[in-house]
């Protein structure tokens, strides 16, 4: 049973369109994450939720939206997609004792 | 804010060799964690190894160890005796408790295992 699984695994799709990313865990987690990794394979934090509640926002454009219905869930919604949105994106969920579980990714290419 | 340096971009080590990844870090907080994360070419990220501040012994897991020196800041990932299967990007990470418990990664190094 996947402990942090995200959906789709892979997505390609024109510029300008409008696409999601599902996570969802199952490990009674409080805290969820989004990260990037660029073409260099650099991992950046995107933003993160505590029980539902927004706790980072890192600099990301507006067109990037999070959003978590519940604990177990952290779902990320793109806005008329560029380019340079082109990555992998990992969720991750932690708890202080268990450390950080990481999604499988999903990687995005726009075209 | 957290900084996380890799100054290795990449390396090649012979098969059953040890190997040593470099990973310095600079925080002002007193209280933080060290993780290192194994990225096959397949893409998933898996935990390693992890040594909190206060641990007064290194860490140790399997053929993997953390030599951790506070005074220098410095946190290196040894392999012993590697095998093809550890080829792969290393990340170390540090837990920022300040920002939202959030992971700040180093740049990576890309290990190659050769026969």
């Amino acid at each position: 049973d996947t402990a942090v699984s995200q959906t789709p695994k892979y997505l390609v799709t024109q510029m300008g369109n409008d696409k999601s990313i599902k996570c969802e865990q199952n490990l009674g987690h409080d805290t969820m994450y989004w990260y990037k990794q660029d073409s260099k394979k650099f991992l950046k934090i995107m933003f993160s939720y505590n029980n539902k509640e927004l706790i980072i926002n890192e600099t990301v454009p507006n067109r990037f939206s999070p959003k978590s219905p519940d604990k177990a869930h952290l779902n990320l919604h793109i806005n008329s997609l560029e380019l340079g949105d082109s990555a992998v994106y990992f969720c991750a969920s932690s708890q202080e004792v268990d450390g950080y579980t990481f999604g499988s990714g999903t990687r995005l290419t726009v075209v | 804010a957290q900084k996380i340096t890799q100054t290795q971009p990449g390396m090649f080590v012979q098969e059953k060799e040890a190997v040593t990844l470099d990973c310095t870090y600079d925080t002002s907080d007193q209280s933080y964690g060290l993780f290192w994360y194994k990225q096959p070419s397949s893409g998933e990220m898996i935990f390693l190894i992890y040594q909190g501040s206060y641990d007064e012994q290194n860490a140790t897991e399997g053929r993997y160890s953390l030599n951790f020196q506070k005074a220098r800041k410095s946190a290196n990932l040894v392999i012993s005796a590697s095998q093809l299967g550890d080829s792969a990007m290393y990340f170390c990470a540090m837990r920022d408790r300040a920002a939202g418990n959030k992971l700040t990664f180093g740049g990576g190094t890309r290990v190659l295992v050769k026969p």
